[in-house]
């Protein structure tokens, strides 16, 4: 079956701008999660939601940074103000159900240069 | 805050050869995952070890889990070519969420 897709696959942006990174997880997982990889903080988690539950924001570096699930479906990240050192990839990964061991799967990530 | 630590970060070897990489956390779980990553492409989930003791073989590689130690392994027998990659250990914590090593690179040469 499809895995979890990615969009954009890249993306350049100016500092300053905004942007938003879009991920579709497995159809069925419950839960959802972004996390970044950059080559000075290796691979970081960044916030998580699983079904309508309060999504676990603790990862988020600056309040520039937010994501909302619709539908417990689609996740869109959302970076505000981008900063040089927001440059990364941004990977999302989806599983049956936190709170069990269940494997997270990811998706091929967005690789975002602001410049 | 959870530390995992890799080692090496960085493996060269010679096809044929056997060898080990090590993951030390420094928090108590009974969950951890190893991922292999290519060159520009995402994380492929290669073991999920649930239980101290866990035992996990897959091709040349073979991993296990020592809880009370905080340690897994990752032992790679008769490499060859195609297992040149980045391979990471994860650590599951509250919520699922997942804390990674930093990474060990390695390169099998012919």
């Amino acid at each position: 079956g499809a895995g979890v897709s990615q969009s954009p696959s890249n993306k350049v942006t100016e500092k300053g701008k905004d942007v938003e990174l879009r991920c579709d997880p497995i159809s069925g997982h419950t839960a959802l999660y972004w996390y970044r990889q950059s080559l000075g903080q290796g691979l970081e988690f960044l916030i998580y939601f699983q079904g309508n539950s309060a999504p676990d924001k603790s990862g988020l570096p600056s309040d520039r940074f937010s994501a909302e699930r619709t539908g417990g479906s689609v996740s869109t990240l959302t970076i505000q103000r981008t900063q040089q050192e927001d440059s990364a990839v941004y990977l999302c990964a989806s599983s049956l159900a936190s709170g069990r061991s269940y494997e997270q799967y990811f998706g091929p990530g967005t690789r975002l240069t602001v410049t | 805050e959870l530390k995992v630590e890799q080692n090496p970060l960085f493996l060269s070897m010679q096809e044929g050869k056997n060898y080990t990489i090590y993951c030390n956390y420094s928090t108590t779980s009974d969950r951890l995952y190893w991922y292999r990553q290519d060159p520009g492409k995402s994380l492929e989930s290669l073991f999920v070890l649930l239980s101290n003791g866990a035992v996990k073989q897959e091709g040349r590689l073979m991993a296990s889990l020592d809880t009370k130690a905080r340690l897994s392994t990752l032992h790679i027998t008769a490499a060859v070519h195609d297992l040149s990659a980045t391979y990471f250990c994860a650590v599951e914590t509250s919520g699922s969420r997942l804390t990674f090593g930093e990474g060990t690179q390695l390169t099998v040469n012919p």
